[in-house]
């Protein structure tokens, strides 16, 4: 299994600033997911970030609000960028945990609160 | 996307066994059905995988019929610390994330 950190853990933010999101991964992976879960919500997919290429940013979801870096196998950002409180919410990243499964490993999670 | 349709909760005593069904009417020949678990101020976490029929691990049961239309994950015997947020998923294990939908869930409280 892969042990997944986060940080920050939580933050409050003040509207019109950007927070970067940390997300570090024990072993090497190719793919690593960015999911947003708002409060009492389900989760949604935001982007997948393969080492070396740009981001693939789903429906809803674009570049120049949520920037995302993938530098190495084992570590990726994303950032909120110019937030409003619509943007409070719990990030997650996520890795595949094995081919042929849906299985994947999620981080504990970022608690983001825009005032 | 497979969208699919849970109860939104559901409450069990504990030492009984909880059924969540799950329905997947538009599911495709490649997709598998994943079930996940969701504690508070954590990330999901994979309980079990089938593609038919049956399949049972250390966890819970899944159990999907023939048409695949549906599937029902059964935990057996469920204790206060079973209660979580259960999401039922459909998609292609070799298609990526990006072809998984994670609907509602049901929220299942285990009552003392």
């Amino acid at each position: 299994s892969a042990v997944i950190s986060q940080k920050p853990s939580r933050d409050i933010c003040q509207r019109g600033t950007s927070l970067t999101i940390q997300c570090q991964v024990d072993s090497q992976v190719t793919m690593m997911f960015w999911y947003r879960q708002q409060p009492g919500q389900s989760l949604t997919l935001i982007a997948t970030a393969n080492q070396g290429s740009e981001a693939t940013y789903e429906s809803g979801f674009v570049i120049d609000k949520f920037p995302i870096s993938r530098p190495n196998l084992t570590f990726s950002t994303l950032t909120v960028s110019n937030m409003s409180p619509e943007d409070s919410s719990i990030y997650l990243c996520s890795v595949e945990a094995r081919m042929g499964y849906n299985e994947q490993f999620f981080g504990p999670g970022t608690r983001l609160t825009v005032l | 996307l497979a969208k699919t349709t849970q109860p939104i909760s559901m409450d069990s005593y504990e030492g009984q066994e909880v059924n969540i069904t799950c329905s997947h009417n538009n599911i495709a020949t490649n997709d598998y059905i994943t079930w996940y678990q969701q504690f508070p101020s954590q990330g999901p976490r994979f309980i079990i995988q089938g593609y038919k029929t049956k399949v049972t691990n250390e966890v819970a049961s899944l159990f999907i019929p023939a048409d695949r239309k549906s599937s029902t994950l059964s935990l057996p015997r469920v204790s206060l610390s079973d209660t979580a947020v259960y999401y039922c998923l459909v998609g292609d294990p070799l298609a990526g994330a990006n072809n998984l939908f994670f609907g509602t869930g049901t929220r299942l409280t285990v009552i003392p």
